[in-house]
C-alpha cells in the first residue's frame, strides 16, 4: 500500500523553463493539495483539488503557475518560466476527505 | 492575523528529557491545531492534533496543551528520545478549512543520546 509518490525528487532547471511535479496520491484518496515549503520555514498551502476539479486555489501565484488533477493518472503541478525566487520543496497531500492525511516526500526544485 | 509563531527555533534536549514547543496564533477564528514532525528529506507526518474544546490531549508520549484565552499552545515530548529528533511544526486552521492551514516556522529538535 504505497503512500502519496512525488516525482522528480529532485528537478534543476534553467530560468526561463517549465517544471512539472506529478503526485500519485494513496489508492482510492480523491482530494489532493499542494504546499511549498521554503528553506527554514512552514509550509504554505498553494491548491486543492478533486478528481478534474479545482476547489480552492487561493494560495496559487496568479501567474505561470497552474495545477490538474485529471481522471486518470497523477495530479500535475506546472511552473512555467520559472525564476530563482521558485526554487523551494513541493509538498503533494491526499486524503479520502476534506483536510491532508498524508504527505508526499517533496520535489526540491533548484532554477539555476 | 494569519500568523502562527513558534519558539524556539531550534531545541537541544538530553535523552529521557522533556521537551517543549511552544506556539502563538492570532486568528481567533482557528478551531483546528495539529503538530507535524518532518525528518530531513521526508514529507511532514501529522503527530497530533487539538480542538478548543479541549486544554490538553495526550497521545503516548506526546502531549499538547492548549490555552484558549491567551491563544497559545504547545507540545510536549516526554522521556524524549533519539529517534524524536526531528523538526516540528506547529500548524493552525478553520476546521471548515483544515488544508488552508497557517505553518508554524518549525523547530530543529536534537535529542543527546
Amino acid at each position: 500500500n504505497a503512500g502519496v509518490m512525488q516525482n522528480p525528487r529532485h528537478l534543476v532547471r534553467r530560468r526561463g523553463q517549465e517544471a512539472r511535479l506529478r503526485c500519485s496520491p494513496v489508492k482510492g484518496h480523491s482530494h489532493v493539495y499542494w504546499y511549498r515549503q521554503l528553506p527554514e520555514e512552514g509550509l504554505k498551502f498553494m491548491v486543492y483539488l478533486q478528481k478534474e476539479n479545482i476547489i480552492d486555489e487561493s494560495g496559487m501565484p496568479k501567474e505561470r503557475f497552474s495545477a490538474e488533477f485529471p481522471k486518470e493518472g497523477p495530479s500535475i503541478l506546472r511552473i512555467q518560466q520559472v525564476v530563482r525566487g521558485d526554487s523551494a520543496a513541493y509538498f503533494c497531500a491526499s486524503s479520502p476527505g476534506q483536510g491532508p492525511a498524508f504527505f508526499g516526500q517533496g520535489t526540491r526544485l533548484t532554477v539555476v | 492575523q494569519q500568523q502562527v509563531k513558534q519558539s524556539p527555533q531550534s531545541l537541544i534536549v538530553q535523552k529521557g528529557g522533556i521537551s517543549i514547543i511552544n506556539c502563538a496564533y492570532e486568528n481567533t477564528a482557528f478551531d483546528y491545531f495539529p503538530w507535524y514532525q518532518q525528518f530531513p528529506g521526508k514529507g511532514p507526518a501529522l503527530l497530533i492534533a487539538i480542538r478548543p474544546d479541549v486544554s490538553e490531549k495526550k497521545e503516548g508520549r506526546f502531549t499538547i496543551s492548549f490555552n484558549k484565552s491567551a491563544k497559545q499552545f504547545s507540545l510536549h515530548i516526554m522521556d524524549s528520545q533519539p529517534g524524536d529528533s526531528a523538526t516540528y511544526f506547529c500548524a493552525a486552521s478553520r476546521m471548515d478549512s483544515n488544508y488552508q492551514l497557517i505553518w508554524g516556522a518549525g523547530t530543529k529538535l536534537i535529542i543527546k543520546p
